[in-house]
């Protein structure tokens, strides 16, 4: 079974220049996340899909970042201006239907984005 | 809101030793917990989960243990080994369908 991938797998860009990231997710897979991940810190939730509804964007910086899953499968999130802040490794994860019993979010191996 | 942390932030220990890595959490009301391996560069590998109603869990040389009233978890890794060394990462989650609250992790180091 072909795991989550994600790319870029690196980027350097200049602050207040744009950037996007590319998710696909294991197939079937109805959930999908975003996540960043800053050096030392675990990672924080930025956004849950369900198929190709938005679930949570809580914690979205929605002046910069936006994100979309067209038709529930692929997903694109993208940052614009970025700042320098926003270095970090963004992670995408997918799971079958939600996070419960013996179920798990299956990790990409992510994007590191620098910001400069 | 639910704060998770690990401690050690770091750990070094020789090959063939057995270890215990920390995590507290801060509202005990969890439906389940969740232990992560990241290796550098790569995105995070899922190692036990454990159900509120459980007390622990085990894989091999590893074992998680629950104790939710105290707000703690333990990972023990039995007989160390180089490979073991990755970060370790352990996730809650309030309710079914919400999300998980990670650590900051434990970043280990077993020494040949």
């Amino acid at each position: 079974e072909a795991g989550v991938a994600q790319s870029p797998r690196y980027k350097i860009i200049e602050k207040r220049q744009s950037v996007a990231f590319w998710c696909n997710p294991i197939s079937g897979h109805a959930t999908l996340y975003w996540y960043q991940q800053i050096l030392g810190q675990g990672p924080k939730l930025l956004i849950q899909f369900q198929n190709n509804g938005v679930v949570d964007d809580s914690q979205l910086p929605k002046d910069r970042f936006s994100a979309e899953r067209l038709k529930g499968v692929d997903s694109t999130l993208k940052i614009q201006p970025a700042k320098l802040e926003d270095s970090a490794v963004y992670l995408c994860a997918s799971s079958l239907v939600r996070p419960g019993i013996g179920e798990t979010q299956y990790f990409g191996p992510g994007t590191r984005l620098l910001v400069l | 809101k639910q704060e998770v942390t690990q401690i050690p932030a770091a750990l070094s220990v020789p090959e063939g030793e057995n270890l215990v890595l920390n995590c507290s959490f801060t509202d005990s009301a969890i439906y389940n917990l969740q232990w992560f391996r990241q290796d550098p560069g790569k995105g995070l590998t899922s190692l036990l989960l454990i159900q509120s109603s459980q007390r622990e869990q085990t894989s091999g040389r590893l074992n998680a243990s629950l104790d939710k009233s105290s707000g703690r978890s333990t990972l023990y890794i039995a007989a160390s080994q180089p490979g073991d060394s990755a970060t370790y990462l352990c996730a809650v989650i309030r309710n079914y369908g919400q999300n998980f609250v990670f650590g900051p992790g434990t970043r280990l180091s077993v020494l040949p």
